[in-house]
């Protein structure tokens, strides 16, 4: 499809349980990208993907935040033990190159408490 | 390492008014430019981007941004705002084959008044 497609649309978690956000992208798009957009505005740059290959993970907590995209299954963002400041909205992204321009999905509220 | 800084955190105008949202930005190497406009609750749509090509770019709804080099600005306007122009715009900038990551400016709210 045209869009990007990412599920739960909301979710809520205990402090310490694990959540986990789906993302498919468009078809024929090579690379997805994980943003985070905390305290209002702030876009925080998590992991990219060219195919099922991680590209960039320099924005990733690696503790607690793992990713993957395999082939034929959406991509996925997963977080083990919550804490409360992971509340934020995570939006996915997919681009055919850089100079495409990127299209966001709706994004997945992640509210822990 | 690349930046984005959007002046003004909120701008007003009438409905009918000229639209200027500012955007300065840093790189080392040639940039990719973005805006983006996002609507409550809503994910980011994009305006318009410039890759290298003409300066002056036309996007969506009647947006435009020019890209000034010696300035480091791609400043988004529109000649004459609805309210329905009413959102939260980001500026964005990558860093083209380097990284495809974007790094975006803190948004800047337009409020439309009738």
């Amino acid at each position: 499809g045209e869009e990007v497609a990412q599920t739960p649309k909301h979710l809520v978690r205990g402090e310490g349980q694990k959540a986990k956000l789906y993302c498919a992208p468009i078809k024929g798009h090579s690379y997805v990208f994980w943003y985070q957009q905390v305290l209002k505005n702030e876009f925080k740059f998590l992991i990219s993907f060219q195919n099922e290959n991680v590209f960039d993970e320099t924005g990733m907590p690696k503790e607690r935040f793992s990713a993957k995209c395999l082939p034929n299954s959406p991509c996925s963002l997963e977080i083990q033990a919550t804490k409360l400041e992971d509340s934020a909205v995570y939006f996915c992204a997919s681009s055919q190159s850089s100079g495409s321009g990127y299209t966001f999905g709706s994004g997945t509220r992640l509210t822990v408490v | 390492a690349q930046s984005v800084t959007q002046l003004g955190s909120h701008v007003s105008v009438s409905e009918g008014a000229l639209v200027l949202l500012r955007c300065n930005y840093s790189s080392s190497v040639p940039p990719y430019l973005f805006w983006y406009v996002q609507y409550p609750n809503q994910g980011l749509q994009l305006l318009l981007k410039y890759t290298s090509a003409a300066t002056l770019v036309k996007g969506i709804n009647g947006f435009e941004a020019e890209f000034k080099k010696s300035e480091t600005s791609f400043h988004l306007t529109k000649p004459s705002a609805h309210m329905s122009d009413a959102a939260e715009y980001f500026c964005a900038v990558s860093e083209g084959d380097s990284s495809y990551k974007l790094i975006f400016g803190s948004g800047t709210r337009l409020l439309v008044r009738p």
